[in-house]
């Protein structure tokens, strides 16, 4: 059974750049897998950041980029804020409809 | 505005069976395909299964760990999507949340998915004990 790996936490510094990853138990991460990412604060639904690997949705901060690197999905937060402390999750396409997420990255931004 | 309503979630004895529902609006509901997701108290995220739309033969898909005993479904005229969960486990106990995946339609009215789910409910809760 395929496994998405993420860091379990995360610090970075206000004004900061930090880099999560999402990675596979086996294999690499390409963009054939058109890693996901979503953003959730606690009580919260999650909100969607990066889809197609690179694709900001709509009203997300430019801050908030995706890429591939190395073998992994990548998220990376240029310039962190406050408010950007929250979980960071990745998910996977696997084919045949079917999804796994991540086990997500709890990010503190102090 | 774009909204997904979930509702139903509640309290079930294991071994139970309890239906959740997912009200949409503010968009073509028939053209979409739509996501359960889960999430236990203090864990992470799990893709349960999804819809997809007539087109596509309301085609299902699903996690393992539910194949068997969940089962997805839709009611286009009703623009509602439906999670029937079944001989429930104690480890079922999540909040619930349906999610639309994303798509569009082109310039002939033709509807394109795109690989992302967009829009979330605020999610349902159950809870599933003796």
């Amino acid at each position: 059974q395929t496994v998405v790996t993420q860091e379990p936490s995360f610090s970075v510094s206000p004004g900061g750049t930090v880099t999560l990853t999402c990675g596979l138990s086996s294999g690499s991460v390409t963009s054939s897998y058109y890693p996901t990412w979503y953003q959730q604060t606690p009580g919260q639904a999650p909100r969607t950041l990066i889809f197609s690997t690179n694709t900001r949705s709509s009203g997300v901060p430019d801050r908030f980029s995706g890429s591939i690197l190395g073998n992994k999905a990548a998220l990376t937060i240029t310039g962190a804020q406050a408010d950007d402390e929250s979980d960071y999750y990745c998910a996977l396409y696997m084919g045949s409809g079917i999804w796994v997420f991540g086990g997500g990255t709890k990010l503190t931004v102090l | 505005e774009v909204q997904l309503v979930d509702s139903g979630g509640g309290l079930v004895q294991p071994g139970g069976s309890l239906k959740l529902s997912c009200a949409a609006s503010g968009f073509t509901f028939s053209g979409s395909a739509f996501h359960w997701v889960r999430q236990a108290s203090g864990k992470g995220l799990e893709w349960i299964g999804r819809i997809r739309n007539k087109a596509n033969n309301y085609a299902t898909a699903y996690a393992a760990s539910v194949q068997g005993r969940f089962t997805i479904s839709r009611d286009d005229s009703r623009n509602m999507a439906y999670l029937q969960m079944s001989s429930l486990k104690t480890e079922d106990t999540a909040v619930y949340y349906c999610t639309r995946h994303s798509g569009y339609y082109d310039s002939t009215g033709s509807f394109h998915y795109n690989y992302y789910m967009d829009v979330w409910g605020k999610g349902t809760t159950v809870t599933v004990s003796s």
